[in-house]
């Protein structure tokens, strides 16, 4: 059964530095997500991606946060100056068409900002 | 703006046992769908169940169902046959038909099965 695959599982970063979270959504998916989850908090929407651009994001998702289909393949979550408060577990999510669709997620990063 | 209450923290239930989570909706969207995940404490969001605003029948999967109470802006899950391996944590998420189709989640249930 097709799954959403995430790279790395754990990514351990200095305050201060760029961090690029990979996501390869299943394959015949259209739409993209990428959801965070603070430690012992609820799963909170940051992006959705749709032929090619963002289609919506959330207040979390400021000017450090920036999204990108590089390839086929391949959705990646960049942070591009970590702070101590982007610590979360995260998420991406993928689904085929039509609202109702199930979004599928995959295993999650756990990002920790030292 | 659409929300999602989960009023249970924790739950215990006894192995065989059914179990029922409760989860509140409020939307002004007059076509939605709710959904139920399951995060073990390996962490991974593990789909269970989908039931649509319109749909006629409440929603089953397996051992899983949704009581749907569309009045009461309810949509409960029930586990039956509660097993050890059910112990994780529960979240109810909503999506709204007039967005780009993001989920929005509850704050979850941790349920405990117990011998």
């Amino acid at each position: 059964e097709p799954e959403v695959t995430q790279t790395p599982s754990h990514q351990v970063t200095q305050m201060g530095q760029e961090v690029i979270l990979r996501c390869v959504p299943i394959s015949n998916h259209l739409y993209f997500y990428w959801y965070r989850q603070i430690l012992g908090q609820k799963v909170e929407f940051l992006v959705s991606f749709y032929n090619n651009e963002i289609s919506e994001k959330s207040e979390i998702f400021d000017d450090q946060f920036s999204v990108e289909r590089p390839d086929g393949s391949n959705f990646t979550l960049k942070i591009r100056s970590t702070k101590l408060e982007d610590s979360a577990m995260y998420f991406c999510a993928s689904r085929k068409e039509g609202t109702g669709d199930t979004q599928y997620f995959g295993p999650g990063t756990r990002l920790t900002v030292l | 703006a659409q929300k999602i209450t989960q009023t249970q923290p924790g739950m215990f239930v006894q192995e065989k046992e059914a179990v029922t989570l409760d989860c509140t909706y409020d939307t002004s969207d007059p076509s939605y769908g709710l959904f139920w995940y399951k995060q073990p404490s390996s962490g991974e969001m593990i789909f269970l169940i989908y039931q649509g605003s319109y749909d006629q029948q409440n929603a089953t999967e397996g051992r899983y169902s949704l009581n749907f109470q569309k009045a009461r802006k309810s949509a409960n899950l029930v586990i039956s046959a509660s097993q050890l391996g059910d112990s994780a944590m529960y979240f109810c998420a909503m999506i709204s038909t007039g967005t780009a189709s993001k989920l929005t989640f509850g704050t979850g249930t941790r349920l405990q099965v117990t011998l």
